[in-house]
């Protein structure tokens, strides 16, 4: 058990829609990364929020945002959806210099 | 931009048997991360290094980094039915402040055979 949470577990949408993802960091961490992961690939990095701003992006569209509350809970939000976002999206707190990851949501694109 | 090799790709042992997995990088490696996952699931962190010729153990789990810190080798004695599962290098800068941002390899699917 990593202290890291995320919800829901798995997720359905159509071309089009917009989903929002959510990540509870462990407790006293102030810095989470997300990754999507697509079947048979390691994790690529989405973007990183460090005390509420983002602070690193990796290769990723605009429509691909996030937010992180002062808890250090965190959203990833995408708009439009393509069928090229199905993937298992994980989340990362950390403190100092190693990542913790979440389970991970699965999104399925119709 | 910084990118990760493994290899294999897959690997299917039987319990009981050592194994290596490699990690090559294109760039000099700051920090370097293994992590295990079991399909479909989260990260699971095993090992992080970060200096020349470093070693560190876990249980049957061993890790280095070579001299000129451009390749890593995860390597696991006696083998059992629990160390399967998906095992990554990830690297990625390091101190305070930087973007914890960690670049991974594709990865090494492990199998053990009982």
């Amino acid at each position: 058990e990593t202290g890291v949470t995320q919800s829901p577990t798995h997720l359905i949408k159509t071309r089009g829609q917009q989903v929002t993802l959510r990540c509870s960091s462990q407790s006293g961490h102030n810095t989470v990364s997300w990754y999507q992961q697509a079947l048979g690939q390691g994790p690529q990095f989405i973007f990183q929020y460090y005390r509420e701003e983002e602070n690193g992006r990796g290769n990723f569209p605009p429509r691909f945002s996030g937010l992180q509350f002062p808890n250090y809970s965190s959203e990833l939000n995408v708009n439009a959806l393509e069928l090229d976002d199905s993937a298992l999206y994980l989340c990362a707190s950390s403190q100092e210099e190693t990542q913790y990851f979440g389970p991970g949501t699965r999104l399925l694109v119709l | 931009s910084q990118e990760l090799e493994q290899s294999p790709q897959s690997l299917i042992v039987q319990e009981g048997k050592n194994l290596t997995i490699n990690c090559t990088s294109s760039k000099t490696l700051y920090g370097l991360y293994w992590y295990k996952q079991k399909y479909g699931e989260g990260l699971i962190f095993l090992m992080m290094l970060q200096k020349g010729g470093e070693e560190k153990s876990h249980e049957k789990i061993t890790a280095k980094l070579d001299e000129k810190k451009q390749q890593s080798s995860l390597h696991i004695t006696a083998s059992q039915p629990s160390h399967a599962g998906i095992y990554l290098c990830g690297a990625g800068p390091l101190g305070m402040g930087s973007a914890r941002q960690l670049t991974f390899g594709s990865g090494t699917q492990l199998t053990v055979l009982p």
